[in-house]
């Protein structure tokens, strides 16, 4: 199946510094989805990716959809506290037909420093 | 309103047994999946079920089954359990199946098999 490869696995980085996280794929995605969870909570949408070479902004978050469809990067820009949890891609190879479901990464684990 | 509601929140159960997941979709939405999530590891696609029917189903063995009521609520249903099914069973809803991508998580049921 299909595997995303998400990193750095683990981000240690000081308060109001600037944080960027990538995933790749050996498959093409035609959705790209960045997720954030918190312990003991599910994961919560952050931004939704639905074309190639698409940049997107919600609040300090940024995020682009690669035009090869096989990549998609997250900025977090000048980081705050509440920033911490764990990052999660998400891929999905279908224009929204529900068969495939979500593929996610394995997570980047942001800690910050105060 | 409320969000996705999951139950029960932690359960214990030995090697062979059955477990029965509930979820209770956010009011109007009328797609429900679920997902799996390994401790360390990003959740991974289980079943989508939209009024009433199996949309799509990831890569689990058919131990795992599911199904989903009249009011779009939904259980999910694990026979003769095994170690490896001890995971977090995350519950999503979104509104339409077309829409998959962007789903709302519950804070799921987590499930420890001795």
């Amino acid at each position: 199946g299909q595997q995303l490869n998400q990193s750095p696995q683990s981000m240690f980085i000081q308060e109001g510094e600037d944080v960027s996280m990538n995933c790749t794929s050996s498959s093409i995605f035609n959705t790209w989805l960045w997720y954030k969870q918190e312990p003991g909570e599910g994961p919560v949408l952050l931004i939704a990716l639905y074309k190639a070479g698409e940049l997107t902004s919600n609040g300090r978050l940024t995020a682009q959809f690669g035009i090869t469809r096989k990549d998609s990067f997250l900025n977090i820009s000048a980081s705050i506290p509440s920033d911490v949890g764990i990052y999660f891609c998400a891929g999905q190879l279908g224009s929204g037909g529900g068969a495939d479901g979500l593929t996610f990464g394995k997570g980047t684990h942001l800690i910050i420093q105060p | 309103d409320a969000g996705v509601t999951q139950s029960p929140t932690h359960l214990i159960k030995t090697r062979g047994q059955h477990v029965t997941l509930r979820c209770s979709p956010i009011s109007g939405h009328k797609s429900v999946s679920w997902y799996q999530q390994v401790l360390g590891q990003g959740p991974q696609f289980i079943f989508q079920y939209y009024e009433k029917e199996e949309r799509g189903r990831g890569n689990f063995p058919d131990r795992f089954s599911a199904r989903q009521f009249p009011n779009y609520s939904s259980e999910l249903n694990v026979n003769a359990l095994l170690l490896g099914d001890s995971a977090l069973y995350l519950c999503a809803s979104n509104r339409e199946w077309w829409n998959t991508g962007e789903l709302f998580f519950g804070e799921g049921s987590r499930l420890t098999v001795l």
